[in-house]
């Protein structure tokens, strides 16, 4: 049964840069869109961007020029990067399989606090 | 963007009812529209993808319909464990966006 583990740092500093792994774990991250999605506390659903297996991104134009999605397929992981996080970054961020979200990890919550 | 919009917001409705939540999409969507069901604490669940198509294991009394621009989940008789929010997912363009949820309470 294929299922999906984050992890990272719950607190991250102004300015920073929130870093998160999305391991895969009982089948391959071969196939399908692999994506980030957030929801700050309290809040809704945002969508973050995607990734599929061979390194093809998409990303949400609100926050393109500050994310960088990736994919080690040794690892069967796929990351997020955020830099110069501020307050309003503080979320639960899941990942997830495919258009259909069928597969959700999760969720890690992260604070943005000095 | 294609913005989502759903309605109503928040909905009480009896054990037994029928209930109907409707997603509205600014722009022609086809079909591919997901559903998701989001209990507090808990990651979304998939209900429903590509406007109609039931995901393996979750009840037949939740159904979902349309295209283009108006789309609908229906639960045709409401039980204790539906309470939650449901949200509608665009995925016809990018970026993929959400709907902003509507909550179900038990009156």
């Amino acid at each position: 049964q294929v299922q999906l583990q984050g992890s990272g740092p719950g607190l991250v500093k102004p300015s920073e840069t929130l870093s998160l792994t999305c391991t895969v774990s009982g089948g391959s991250i071969g196939s399908y869109y692999w994506g980030w999605i957030r929801q700050p506390p309290g809040k809704g659903l945002e969508w973050i961007g995607c990734i599929n297996y061979s390194g093809n991104t998409h990303y949400n134009p609100s926050l393109k020029s500050r994310v960088t999605i990736s994919v080690d397929t040794s690892k069967n992981e796929f990351s997020l990067n955020l830099s110069s996080v501020t307050a309003a970054d503080t979320a639960v961020y899941y990942c997830a399989r495919r258009s259909a979200f069928d597969l959700w990890g999760p969720g890690t919550m992260v604070t943005v606090s000095s | 963007d294609i913005q989502m919009t759903q309605s109503p917001s928040s909905l009480s409705a009896s054990v037994g009812d029928r209930v109907t939540l409707t997603c509205q999409a600014s722009q022609d969507s086809r079909k591919y529209i997901n559903w998701y069901q989001q209990k507090p604490g808990k990651a979304p669940k998939l209900l429903i993808y590509d406007a109609s198509n039931l995901e393996i294991g979750v009840p037949s009394r939740f159904s979902g319909s349309g295209s283009g621009t108006d789309f609908t989940l229906t639960i045709t008789s409401l039980q204790p464990e539906d309470i939650a929010t449901y949200y509608c997912q665009q995925y016809h363009n990018f970026p993929w966006t959400f709907g902003q949820g509507t909550k179900v309470e038990i009156k």
